[in-house]
């Protein structure tokens, strides 16, 4: 199955701030995903990041606070844009190859 | 639209128990269904997946789950439990006809105790 780089791993950013994160994938992938994990809670997805094209978002996420590119099939990246302390929490994105899904190793955001 | 319930957000064995998750899914139509565990501080590592073959699955770490259409369940369960099987797990499901994406259930800590 494929393996993914996520990076950073973390970061402690300043509220009013932006913060990219990458994936790089080892192979092509059709489908990346980018999903966000509150404290102690479960994976919500933010979007699917189509490759060419805009992703597309889940009700209560946007473009203008989530930007993501997809510039083709093995890398895409998320930024999280002026920040707030509401915004810390773990950033995960994900590939589906086949029917599999996997996941970057996250990437844990605090805001200050 | 596809979901899932996993039922017990706390679940506390002893070592060498029984481990038993619970996972009930809604899905229009055959789903894929995977559980997934989550370390401290660490991403999501896949247990084990049901893809429409074998209705019962056996994955890593010594863990399987039973796929029951007629529940609509997936329960995920291990014979012996290990001090190093505390963790979160999260029983997720996809559907074709939804994009392709997961949606994840609340997940479930597991405490072992010795």
């Amino acid at each position: 199955s494929a393996v993914i780089s996520q990076k950073p791993s973390r970061d402690i950013c300043q509220r009013g701030t932006s913060l990219t994160i990458q994936c790089q994938v080892d192979s092509q992938v059709t489908m990346m995903f980018w999903y966000r994990q509150q404290p102690g809670q479960s994976l919500t997805l933010i979007a699917t990041a189509n490759q060419g094209s805009e992703a597309t978002y889940e009700s209560g996420f946007v473009i203008d606070k989530f930007p993501i590119s997809r510039p083709n099939l093995t890398f895409s990246t998320l930024t999280v844009s002026n920040m707030s302390p509401e915004d810390s929490s773990i950033y995960l994105c994900s590939a589906r190859q086949g029917n599999g899904y996997t996941f970057g190793s996250g990437t844990r955001l605090t805001v200050v | 639209a596809q979901s899932v319930t996993q039922l017990g957000s706390h679940v506390s064995v002893s070592e060498g128990a029984l481990v038993l998750l619970r996972c009930n899914y809604s899905s229009s139509v055959p789903p894929y269904l995977f559980w997934y565990v989550q370390y401290p501080n660490q991403g999501l590592q896949l247990l084990l997946k049901y893809t429409s073959a074998a209705t019962l699955v056996k994955g890593i770490n010594g863990f399987e789950a039973e796929f029951k259409k007629s529940e609509t369940s997936f329960h995920l369960t291990k014979p012996s439990a290990h001090m190093s099987d505390a963790a979160e797990y999260f029983c997720a499901v996809s559907e074709e006809t939804s994009g392709s994406r997961l949606t994840f259930g609340e997940g479930t800590q597991l405490t072992v105790n010795p």
